[in-house]
């Protein structure tokens, strides 16, 4: 099994309706990260939650919300989506004691909004 | 605020060749600096990173980056390019050690012809 697990891999839906990718991790890693991945514009942070009780919004959390529903969960959501919410999501851990900037990711979410 | 640029959009090489992979960084202190690699259809994987001291870093698969401070650098090398290493290659920097906010610059298409 893989380490960070993303469901799910690909997912079409259509503008407004609520979206929800979830995230588990076995590593065991306190901080977990959602990153959205364009063409040519690289990795983006949409939120991020160094434990349970600690969220924080990236550069691009307007549209989304997160849910860190224990340790190894968690989710991202679109409220509402809209087309140009037609990404790649990752989803991404790394231990705060051993350094925060090696990440782990996830294999990734394809999401189209039409 | 920090930032990186990899002006290379795509890069093709022919197995066996040597492969230099450019990364800028704008940071005003010592960054802490990373590549990672993007296989089809994978989440990113952490080839090497540098923190402090030698300035030529080792990685995995082969790979080692060095840090040019005065050219405000870090580019990624190989020797000898292998069929196995198409994929996007990322740089990212990050101010601290521990931070949250790892900047990734827009990614490198490396194709290898036969």
């Amino acid at each position: 099994d893989a380490d960070v697990t993303q469901t799910p891999r690909n997912r079409i839906t259509k503008t407004g309706k609520r979206i929800m990718l979830e995230c588990s991790q076995t590593k065991g890693h306190d901080r977990m990260y959602w990153y959205r991945q364009d063409p040519g514009l690289g990795l983006r942070l949409i939120y991020y939650s160094f434990d349970v009780k600690d969220i924080n919004k990236g550069e691009i959390s307007d549209g989304y919300s997160v849910s860190r529903q224990a340790q190894a969960k968690f989710s991202l959501s679109l409220e509402s989506a809209i087309p140009n919410q037609t990404a790649l999501y990752f989803c991404a851990t790394s231990d705060g004691r051993a350094g925060a900037n090696v990440l782990t990711f996830g294999a990734g979410s394809r999401l189209t909004v039409l | 605020a920090q930032s990186v640029t990899q002006p290379d959009i795509h890069i093709t090489v022919s197995e066996g060749a040597s492969l230099e992979l450019r990364c800028n960084y704008s940071y005003g202190a010592t960054p802490y600096l990373f590549w990672y690699v993007q296989s089809p259809g994978q989440g990113l994987q952490l080839l090497l990173k540098y923190f402090s001291g030698d300035t030529l870093v080792q990685g995995i698969k082969g790979f080692e980056a060095e840090f040019k401070r005065s050219q405000s650098s870090f580019n990624l090398r190989k020797p000898s390019v292998h069929w196995s290493d198409a994929a996007e290659y990322f740089c990212a920097v990050a101010r601290s050690y521990n931070t949250d906010k790892l900047i990734f610059g827009t990614g490198t298409r490396l194709q290898v012809f036969p």
